[in-house]
């Protein structure tokens, strides 16, 4: 099993580009999640996902789409990047409350 | 929204040595984890503890919830350089349904030196 991938692993953007980051997952969960983690602020939800074809906006939703139109695939995506979009950002997944998470995506945006 | 303190936000030691890292809140959980994040990698889920009171070991690592299930400690035993990375706790959101939604607190840098 993969477990829950990301694509890409690294990202430089332009402030004003536009990216869509991949996550899937081949566990069959029903809920899936993005998150950012910056220094010292530990993981933010950013969307969740409660089934395909639905989300919901998390703690800090601003600037960022999502959508789930396969259970297995959530993708987050930046419609204009900004510097402080500058962060690490993890999908998870889960049937429960374990939460399993993908590697991350550095995205660095200038 | 619940907030979870963790504390000391980092910690640098030398092999050997034993450590304790706090998460504390004014919220009760239902149940509070812990995950261990490695440099590059995504967390990993450590243990979860659902009673007050609880202890649960993991080698030398021993997990406590407190009584009033408001707080939780996670004691390393002769730390080895094995064992640094970011460590979280994190506990499910309250009241209603919560789509198995986290709460993380902000983490602890652990660095062991050999």
């Amino acid at each position: 099993n993969a477990g829950v991938t990301q694509t890409p692993k690294f990202r430089v953007l332009k402030t004003g580009q536009s990216m869509t980051l991949l996550c899937a997952q081949d566990m069959n969960h029903e809920y899936m999640y993005w998150y950012r983690q910056d220094p010292g602020m530990g993981l933010r939800l950013i969307h969740y996902s409660v089934g395909e074809g639905t989300t919901a906006k998390g703690e800090v939703p601003d600037g960022y789409n999502v959508s789930r139109l396969k259970k297995q695939n959530f993708l987050l995506g930046l419609e204009s990047a900004a510097p402080s979009q500058t962060s690490v950002y993890f999908c998870a997944s889960t049937q429960a409350y374990e939460q399993y998470f993908g590697p991350g995506t550095r995205l660095t945006v200038t | 929204t619940q907030l979870l303190e963790q504390s000391p936000q980092f910690l640098s030691i030398q092999e050997g040595e034993n450590l304790t890292v706090y998460c504390n809140s004014s919220s009760v959980f239902s149940s509070l984890q812990w995950y261990r994040q490695e440099p590059g990698e995504g967390p990993v889920l450590l243990v979860t503890v659902v009673t007050g009171g609880e202890v649960k070991k993991l080698k030398r690592l021993t997990f406590q919830f407190g009584d009033a299930r408001k707080d939780s400690s996670l004691h390393i035993t002769a730390a080895q350089p094995g064992d640094t990375g970011l460590y979280l706790c994190a506990a499910p959101g309250a009241g209603g349904t919560s789509y198995g939604k986290l709460t993380f607190g902000q983490g602890t840098i652990l660095t062991v030196h050999p």
